[in-house]
């Protein structure tokens, strides 16, 4: 079976940093692309950031851009964002997702970690 | 505000048809790109409902189809059951952002 499980949310204050990891289970990891999408409360879901199957290409929305880092280890299955200056509003629960083959939707969530930052 | 706009709630008694738009722009689903449909239950994991604007994955009944025209799509969810009161959203990818965009989100309520 296909899963995805986040992990590593939890309380932050405004300016710390914070690493979410995504373990993978059920399918060849490296031959998939992957994202993280995020919700914050009583909001809508927003992409965030993108990793290609080999890792060397990375997109990520300007909402996080520069703070944000995203990386993968094919050998643990694994997905790592890493989250620098965090703020206030980056308070949301983290999904880490996974992308259809050959398409730009996406098949596989997890069940999200979340993260609050606050003072 | 999203980039692609979702009316914030529908309703339907159960038997019932309902639909939920999702319009664009000329950067995303105008451009071509295809349109996905997402249904969410709050603290659970999203689920792929429709893919490239028509494709059910597999496991998902046939109550639920996808359409799109110009820059705009559309969800449709016949024979309304109690089971399918969740939020819905609309995605797709924008050139413009270089990056994956969502709908704002349609919360269904069943009657």
């Amino acid at each position: 079976e296909v899963q995805v499980a986040e992990s590593g949310g939890g309380l932050a204050q405004p300016g710390e940093s914070r690493r979410l990891s995504c373990a993978a289970s059920g399918f060849t990891f490296s031959r998939y692309e992957m994202n993280w999408v995020r919700q914050a409360p009583g909001k809508g879901l927003e992409w965030i950031a993108y990793i290609s199957s080999s890792g060397s290409t990375t997109y990520y929305a300007d909402s996080v851009k520069g703070r944000f880092t995203l990386s993968r280890d094919d050998s643990k299955s694994s997905l790592y964002l890493q989250m620098n200056s965090l703020r206030v509003e980056d308070t949301a629960v983290y999904y880490c997702a996974r992308v259809l083959p050959q398409r730009l939707a996406f098949d596989s969530w997890g069940q999200g970690t979340l993260v609050t930052v606050s003072s | 505000q999203s980039v692609l706009t979702q009316p914030p709630s529908v309703s339907g008694a159960p038997g019932q048809r309902v639909t939920i738009s999702c319009t664009g722009s000329s950067s995303n689903i105008g451009a071509g790109y295809d349109v996905h449909w997402y249904q969410h239950l709050p603290g659970t994991a999203p689920k792929l409902l429709i893919y490239d604007n028509t494709n059910r994955p597999s496991g998902v009944p046939d109550r639920f189809s996808g359409s799109k025209s110009g820059t705009s799509a559309s969800l449709a969810i016949t024979g309304l059951q109690a089971e399918d009161e969740a939020d819905y959203y609309c995605q797709s990818y924008d050139s413009s952002l270089s990056g994956w965009v969502f709908g704002g989100g349609t919360k269904l309520t069943v009657l």
